[in-house]
């Protein structure tokens, strides 16, 4: 089973739609998550970072977080074409591992108009 | 937020060859900094994990006298691919995090390399 896994996509949605991207992960023990958004040859840009259960909100984005479940989500309202991307969750172990990040193999969403 | 620069951005080299890239954190102090692979169409691969003026951590399966890791300040970290070959072509990218009073990581831009 592999540490961080994503939902395979790739997934395509209208302008305007709400795009849904999930994240599965196994440490129990993991306390910070991380959605990053990577355009085609640039380094990742991190979108949103979530710690606590429940829902994080910030502009078009909300990040969702259930530890119980081990299940992270991130969904974009109102996509834009400019969204279109390949979306990497990214988790951090917890202890002492020094912000070591463990991530999954991306999900390419596009925005079609 | 933080800021985390890479050089060169491109680098074209013959088999053979070694490469040094550099990595720095321009704004803050960084106590550790991480090298990551990306082959086209995959995820980020973590190489090693270094720390300012200890020997870097490798990940398993990566060769440590083939990618030498010097993290000899706390604003400089720098890979060195040995004797390149066109395998080794890829996108390096580094991480840095310490003092910027973030808990996330600040990605440098990426070095692409290519090995004729």
């Amino acid at each position: 089973q592999k540490e961080v896994e994503q939902n395979s996509g790739p997934l395509s949605v209208p302008e305007g739609a709400i795009a849904s991207l999930n994240c599965t992960y196994s440490d129990r023990g993991s306390q910070s998550f991380f959605w990053y958004r990577q355009y085609s040859g640039k380094s990742p840009e991190l979108i949103m970072s979530i710690y606590s259960n429940g829902d994080k909100e910030d502009g078009r984005f909300t990040a969702q977080l259930n530890k119980a479940s081990q299940y992270v989500s991130l969904l974009i309202r109102d996509s834009q074409p400019s969204d279109s991307a390949t979306y990497l969750c990214a988790v951090k172990a917890g202890g002492t591992s020094y912000g070591k990040l463990t991530f999954g193999q991306g999900t390419i969403l596009t925005v079609h108009p | 937020g933080a800021v985390v620069s890479q050089h060169p951005s491109r680098v074209i080299c013959k088999s053979g060859t070694s490469v040094k890239i550099e990595c720095r954190s321009l704004d803050f102090q960084a106590t550790t900094m991480f090298w990551y692979r990306q082959f086209p169409k995959q995820s980020l691969m973590l190489m090693a994990t270094s720390n300012e003026g200890s020997k870097a951590t490798y990940e398993q399966g990566v060769e440590k006298d083939k990618f030498l890791i010097n993290h000899a300040s706390l604003t400089l970290s720098t890979l060195t691919v040995t004797s390149a070959h066109p395998e080794d072509s890829s996108f390096y990218i580094c991480s840095a995090y310490g003092t910027s009073g973030s808990n996330e990581q600040f990605f440098g831009p990426g070095t692409r390399l290519t090995v004729l």
